[in-house]
């Protein structure tokens, strides 16, 4: 199965900045997924990142607040953008399943706005 | 749209029982289900992966089952060690949704 290098692992950041994460995969990926596990929750689908187009966002989730790049196949960030405490979650990438393993996952990055 | 559900929200049982969590999905209309394994503040390990054609897997102590029919899967811990100690994670793909639907978990602990 695909491995994926994400950081940071953690971060403390000021209301109102921004942070970028970052996620690297070991082998091409056509499709990349951004989930948000907010405390006490389980795991909620940002948006989905193919490489060469606009990500895909869900409901409840805009891309002013949460741009993504997807520069190529093996790589794509998220940014948090205007942070404020509400944002203080875990933030995981994920790369489409295959038959065999199902999806993988980054080691997430709990960020905590203050 | 999807919804799954997972039973019981926490469970605390001694070392060595054998035990079982629940997963229920509302669309039948699924590709696979995925059971995950998450540690405090970490990223998600997969532990097994069913097809919707599969009725179970297996992996050491583990076994998952799929009724997709009746939108139920299980997953069975035989032996339960405090290493088995986390919060699981059943998630389903497909009824209509891109990526994976999680549920809220079960969180697990093995006491010694």
């Amino acid at each position: 199965s695909a491995v994926i290098s994400q950081k940071p692992s953690r971060d403390i950041c000021q209301r109102g900045t921004s942070l970028t994460i970052q996620c690297q995969v070991d082998s091409q990926v056509t499709m990349m997924f951004w989930y948000r596990q907010q405390p006490g929750q389980s795991l909620t689908l940002i948006a989905t990142a193919n490489q060469g187009s606009e990500a895909t966002y869900e409901s409840g989730f805009v891309i002013d607040k949460f741009p993504i790049s997807r520069p190529n196949l093996t790589f794509s960030t998220l940014t948090v953008s205007n942070m404020s405490p509400e944002d203080s979650s875990i933030y995981l990438c994920s790369v489409e399943g295959t038959a065999t393993f199902g999806y993988t996952f980054g080691s997430g990055t709990r960020l905590t706005v203050v | 749209k999807q919804e799954v559900t997972q039973i019981p929200a926490a469970l605390s049982v001694p070392e060595g029982e054998n035990l079982v969590l629940n997963c229920s999905f509302t669309d039948s209309a699924i590709y696979n289900l995925q059971w995950f394994r998450q540690d405090p503040g970490k990223g998600l390990t997969s532990l097994l992966l069913i097809q919707s054609s599969q009725r179970e897997q297996t992996s050491g102590r583990l076994n998952a089952s799929l009724d997709k029919s009746s939108g139920r899967s299980t997953l069975y811990i035989a032996a339960s060690q405090p290493g088995d100690s986390a919060t699981y994670l059943c998630a389903v793909l497909g009824g209509g949704a891109d990526g994976l639907t999680f549920g809220k978990g079960t969180h697990l602990i093995i006491q010694p």
